[in-house]
């Protein structure tokens, strides 16, 4: 596709639902990333996958936040037992360079809205 | 660990002014700086970037030069626009680890006419 597509765009869930966020990466890219962004604070680090590879979930808050990418393309971070505090706009980014650090660009997302009631 | 601070907003400037947003940040070796831009209902778009010290990155008549000897990377325009309004963030990778960006929390910039 021309872009990151995440889906849905607004997602509202009563506190202990289970929910998950699909991110469409651009294809070819071989790294995708997602971040949580809370109100009027920069996003934050989740986790990251080469390909089909997550080599990073430091970022996950809890055990109750899983993402996965089962065949290296699109991916889905699952939220279980919703909590208020989980409520924000989660970020995908894609990019293709698996370089390790340095400068590689991330296209981003618009994001899904999280609220929990 | 990494961090990157960015000034207090948000900032409300008329058009043509002068515009410059401070970032300073804190990482090991040699991070890779970005600004990345939010127009009102969009995703987050790469605005300039710069991957060593003394680059200066440009884009769209903003410019940011990276200064190590400050650890710094403020945004610049000479004339801004009304269309400039945007929520700007600070953001860096650092070398050595898997691309991911810290971001700063981001200022508002509103351009009245």
């Amino acid at each position: 596709g021309a872009g990151v597509s995440q889906s849905p765009r607004y997602k509202v869930a009563k506190r202990g639902q289970d929910v998950a966020l699909r991110c469409d990466p651009i294809s070819g890219h071989v790294s995708l990333f997602w971040y949580q962004q809370a109100l009027g604070q920069g996003p934050e680090f989740l986790t990251y996958f080469q390909n089909e590879a997550q080599l990073d979930k430091s970022g996950l808050p809890s055990d109750r936040f899983f993402a996965e990418r089962p065949e290296g393309s699109v991916s889905t971070l699952k939220i279980q037992r919703t909590q208020q505090e989980d409520s924000a706009v989660y970020l995908c980014a894609s990019s293709w360079d698996r370089r390790r650090g340095g400068g590689n660009i991330q296209y981003f997302g618009a994001g899904t809205r999280l609220s929990v009631l | 660990g990494n961090s990157v601070t960015q000034m207090e907003g948000p900032v409300t400037l008329s058009e043509e002014a002068f515009l410059t947003i401070n970032c300073t940040y804190t990482a090991t070796g040699y991070p890779s700086l970005f600004w990345y831009v939010q127009y009102p209902g969009e995703g987050l778009q790469l605005l300039l970037k710069a991957t060593k010290a003394d680059d200066k990155g440009s884009n769209k008549g903003f410019e940011a030069t990276y200064r190590k000897e400050t650890t710094s990377f403020h945004l610049e325009k000479g004339s801004v626009q009304v269309s400039d309004s945007a929520v700007y963030f600070c953001a860096l990778t650092a070398t050595g680890a898997n691309s991911k960006l810290t971001f700063g929390k981001g200022i508002t910039l509103s351009v009245r006419p």
